[in-house]
This record gives C-alpha cells, sequence and structure tokens, in this order.
C-alpha cells in the first residue's frame, strides 16, 4: 500500500536553531498535511498543502508541496522549546481517500 | 471543551476479554475517523463514518473489531477476545463537511494495554 518515509527520525537541537525534515512518497498525492503529537495527546493540524508546488507559512512554520506531487517538507525557524514533540506528515492520495500517516520525526529542543 | 472527546483515556485488560472504546466528535462534524497507534509509528487507519454510514474499514480491523455510529453523532469501538497485540493507543477524528479532507481533528486517545 501507499507509505510515506519521513526523515530523520528524530532530532536534536539548540534553541534558536532552524530546523528541516521532509517525507516522500513513491506515490503521487493529492493532499499533504503536518500533525505536531505531544506526549499522551492526539495529533494537531499544523498546515495543510492542497496543490503542487504550494509554500503556506503558520507562524514560525513553513511547509511546502514539493512539484512531483511525491514529498512535501515543514521548516520551523528558530526553534523554541514548546517546539518539542513527534511531527507527523501525512498525505491522501485519491480524492476522498483515507489519511495515511508518516512514522514521524522526534524533536528534543535543548534550551 | 468542545473539541473530540474519548472514554477511556486508559484501559488494561487481560486477554481474551472484550473492550470497547467511546468518541464523542465535535458536534456539526458528520465525518468520524478510528486510527490506531503503536509505540513509535504514525497513526494507522482503521475504519471512516459519513454520519451513520461506515464507508470504509482497513485491512487491519479484523473480525474481532466492530465500530459503530448508531445515530450519527457518537461512536462506539469494540474489540473482542483481546490480544496483546491489540495493544496499542485508539484515536478519534472528526471533521466537518466544510473542511477540506485531511483536516481531521483528534481526541487524546484510549491506551489499550492488554496482559
Amino acid at each position: 500500500g501507499q507509505q510515506l518515509n519521513q526523515s530523520p527520525q528524530s532530532m536534536f537541537i539548540q534553541e534558536g536553531e532552524d530546523v528541516s525534515m521532509n517525507c516522500t512518497s513513491s506515490s503521487i498525492f493529492n493532499t499533504w498535511l503536518w500533525y505536531k503529537q505531544d506526549p499522551g495527546e492526539g495529533p494537531v493540524l499544523l498546515i495543510a498543502l492542497y496543490k503542487a508546488g504550494e509554500l503556506t507559512s503558520n507562524g514560525r512554520l513553513t511547509a511546502q508541496f514539493g512539484i512531483t506531487r511525491k514529498d512535501s517538507f515543514l521548516n520551523i525557524s528558530a526553534s523554541i522549546p514548546s517546539d518539542v514533540g513527534i511531527y507527523f506528515c501525512a498525505g491522501i492520495y485519491n480524492q476522498g481517500g483515507k489519511l495515511i500517516f508518516g512514522q514521524g520525526t522526534e524533536l528534543s529542543v535543548k534550551p | 471543551d468542545t473539541g473530540v472527546s474519548q472514554d477511556p483515556r486508559h484501559k488494561i485488560t487481560k486477554r481474551g476479554q472484550n473492550v470497547t472504546f467511546r468518541c464523542d466528535p465535535i458536534s456539526e462534524h458528520n465525518r468520524l475517523y478510528w486510527y490506531r497507534q503503536t509505540l513509535g509509528q504514525g497513526p494507522e487507519f482503521l475504519t471512516y463514518f459519513q454520519n451513520e454510514a461506515q464507508l470504509e474499514k482497513s485491512r487491519l480491523l479484523s473480525d474481532r473489531f466492530s465500530a459503530e455510529r448508531p445515530k450519527g453523532s457518537f461512536s462506539t469501538l469494540e474489540i473482542q477476545r483481546t490480544e496483546q497485540g491489540d495493544s496499542a493507543m485508539y484515536l478519534c477524528a472528526s471533521s466537518s463537511p466544510g473542511q477540506n479532507t485531511g483536516e481531521l481533528f483528534f481526541g487524546e486517545g484510549s491506551r489499550l494495554t492488554v496482559l
């Protein structure tokens, strides 16, 4: 079935640094989304992307829908301690289809 | 709080017992989803309802699993004859007809431990 490969699996950074993570697939996706999950909580939507090449920002977060429709990246600028958590990419490969999640990137931020 | 509500938050059971989880979606949301998440992995789709109709079921949803949404509001997920491999976080999510597909609101999850 369709799979999303996320990298890196984990990151340890210093507060104030910028972060970049990405997600790739062997299949074309119509929609890409990025979610964040804190311990003991459900995922929370950060950014949604609906068109190839689309670049969208939400505060310090920027995400892009790859032009090939097989990848997406998420950047976090000037990281702060509350950015700690697991970031998941998710995608939908056909209209009305289910949301498929990547394996997650665990972010740790040192103050 | 008007978010997605799940109950119970934690359940410990012995192998072979039945368990049931409940999800109350955001009130005006007509779509309801169940996902399963194991440690170190992303959520995996189990099933999806639009109103009371169950529109899609994953192959992960074996015969021991059944989900219902009888009145198109809350949903239940029952696991019969639990196995240790069923230990996971069971996440419920909802979305409204006006939202783009994929924009899901998740509950806090029900964590199942099967001994």
